[in-house]
C-alpha cells in the first residue's frame, strides 16, 4: 500500500529562522497539498500543486515558499520563522479529478523558540 | 467562490446519543462532497463522499445525503460511542476549482461514557 511520509515529525525552530518540512507519496498521485493547521482550528491551504513543477497559491501562501521538483515529493519552506509559533503542516495527495479525496500525511509539529 | 460552512464548533454528547452535525456549502457546479475525520495526533482520513444529488454516502455508522436542493451535506449517527470522540471536517472539490479542496472548519465531537 502507498503511504505519505512527513519529515521531520517534530521541528524546533528559532525566531527569524527558515526551516524547510518535506513531504513523499508513492501513490503517484498528481496534486499534492500542503495545510497549515493551529490548535483548536480548521485547515487552511498554504500552496498545492496540481503536476510536477507546478505551484498554486492558496489562502495562506504569505510567508511560505513550496516546491515541487518531482511528482512524489513537494516541499513547504517558511522563511522566516514567527517567535512563539505553533501549528501542525499537513500533507496531503490526491489523484487529479473532483471525485478524488485527498490522503493526508500525520503532520510536522513545529515551535519555534 | 466555493466555501463550505459547519454550523456546530464544539458537539457534547453522551454515549448512544444521535448526533448531527451540519454542513452546508457554496459552489458554482455541481461538487464532489466529503467527509473527512481527525483523531488526535492523526492527519484527517476520508469518512466518505458523494457526488450526485440524493447520494448518500455511509461509513462507520455515519451517513451523509448529497442535498442539492438545500446546498447540505449533515453528518448523522444513530448512536455514538466514546471513540467517535474526534474533529470531523465536511469538504468539497468542485471541477472549476483546479483540483482544490475547500474544507469547513471543523466540529470537534465530544463523547461522555
Amino acid at each position: 500500500g502507498g503511504i505519505i511520509t512527513q519529515t521531520p515529525k517534530f521541528l524546533i525552530g528559532q525566531e527569524g529562522q527558515k526551516l524547510t518540512l518535506k513531504c513523499q507519496q508513492n501513490f503517484n498521485h498528481d496534486t499534492m497539498y500542503w495545510y497549515r493547521q493551529d490548535s483548536g482550528k480548521g485547515l487552511r491551504l498554504i500552496y498545492y500543486s496540481i503536476t510536477e513543477n507546478d505551484l498554486q497559491k492558496g489562502d495562506l501562501s504569505e510567508g511560505y515558499d513550496a516546491s515541487r521538483e518531482k511528482k512524489s515529493s513537494f516541499s513547504l519552506t517558511v522563511t522566516s520563522a514567527q517567535k512563539n509559533e505553533m501549528a501542525v503542516f499537513l500533507c496531503a495527495s490526491s489523484m487529479a479529478g473532483d471525485w478524488q479525496a485527498p490522503l493526508f500525511g500525520e503532520g510536522t509539529r513545529l515551535s519555534v523558540l | 467562490g466555493d466555501s463550505v460552512t459547519q454550523t456546530e464548533g464544539q458537539v457534547a454528547l453522551s454515549e448512544e446519543d444521535f448526533l448531527t452535525i451540519h454542513c452546508n456549502y457554496s459552489a458554482s457546479g455541481y461538487p464532489t462532497l466529503f467527509w473527512y475525520v481527525q483523531y488526535p495526533g492523526e492527519g484527517p482520513q476520508l469518512l466518505f463522499r458523494a457526488s450526485r444529488d440524493k447520494e448518500k454516502g455511509s461509513s462507520r455508522g455515519f451517513e451523509a445525503t448529497y442535498d442539492k436542493g438545500t446546498t447540505s451535506f449533515h453528518l448523522r449517527k444513530a448512536s455514538v460511542q466514546e471513540s467517535d470522540s474526534a474533529v470531523y471536517y465536511c469538504a468539497l472539490s468542485d471541477r472549476g476549482s483546479n483540483n482544490r479542496i475547500f474544507f469547513g472548519d471543523g466540529t470537534q465531537l465530544v463523547v461522555k461514557p
